[in-house]
């Protein structure tokens, strides 16, 4: 079965700084990952996703994220935080399997919770 | 295109009572997945709904049951509600056709058991 791990349940970077949240999967078979943003009192939005047609993806207000095999990781990146970034952010894995699909399930990590200050 | 919507947005419930959500996929959209989300347990996956089949199951109790109607509206019942199923339940559209559509997700119910 596939997991997900966010590494760090709360970072805070200044206004301007780079983002950097950090994800680690385990799957047997090639993944496909995604983020998420949730604000308070909201649902989810989704940031970008991987299913292996580049390694870099990008997605929206600038974030992207760089797919790595050897190390398993899937981090989110921004180069210049803004106060509007400040929310919870979930990496998910889809699950499927091996000769067969498990459809519609997302394993999410803990999520990481970001500030910015001015 | 209108988003995924959810009713009711809050609501308060004794313990051993049911209860029943609902949710609305974007248009199009055949799959809908229900998730609970709470600050000890974060998100966990309850099921997964496809032209009114269920095709996937998480690991929760048979107190949760959902069903999905030909119009692709899913909605999920909690029966003999316990203080630990206070939680956000969000639900997600998807296209579904396959693992690698993204989830679209409403904006949750939240639900408090008293």
């Amino acid at each position: 079965a596939q997991s997900v791990t966010q590494l760090g349940s709360h970072v805070s970077v200044s206004e301007g700084a780079l983002v950097l949240l950090r994800c680690n999967y385990s799957s047997s078979v090639p993944p496909y990952l995604f983020w998420y943003v949730q604000y308070p009192n909201q649902g989810l939005q989704l940031l970008l996703k991987y299913t292996s047609a580049a390694t870099l993806v990008k997605g929206i207000n600038d974030f992207e994220a760089e797919f790595k095999k050897s190390e398993t990781s899937f981090h989110l990146t921004k180069p210049s935080a803004h106060m509007s970034d400040a929310a919870e952010y979930f990496c998910a894995v889809s699950d499927f399997s091996v000769g067969g699909t498990s459809y519609g399930k997302l394993t999410f990590g803990q999520g990481t919770i970001l500030t910015v200050h001015p | 295109k209108a988003g995924v919507t959810q009713t009711p947005r809050y609501l308060i419930k004794t313990r051993g009572q049911q209860v029943t959500l609902s949710c609305s996929p974007i248009s199009g959209h055949r799959s809908v997945s229900w998730y609970q989300q709470t600050p000890g347990q974060g998100l966990q996956f309850l099921f997964e709904y496809f032209s009114e089949t269920q095709r996937n199951k998480g690991n929760f109790p048979g107190r949760f049951s959902g069903r999905q109607f030909s119009n692709s509206r899913s909605e999920m019942n909690v029966s003999t509600l316990e203080l630990g199923d206070s939680a956000l339940y969000l639900c997600a559209s998807s296209l579904g056709l396959d693992s690698t559509y993204e989830q679209y997700f409403g904006p949750g119910t939240r639900l408090t058991v008293t």
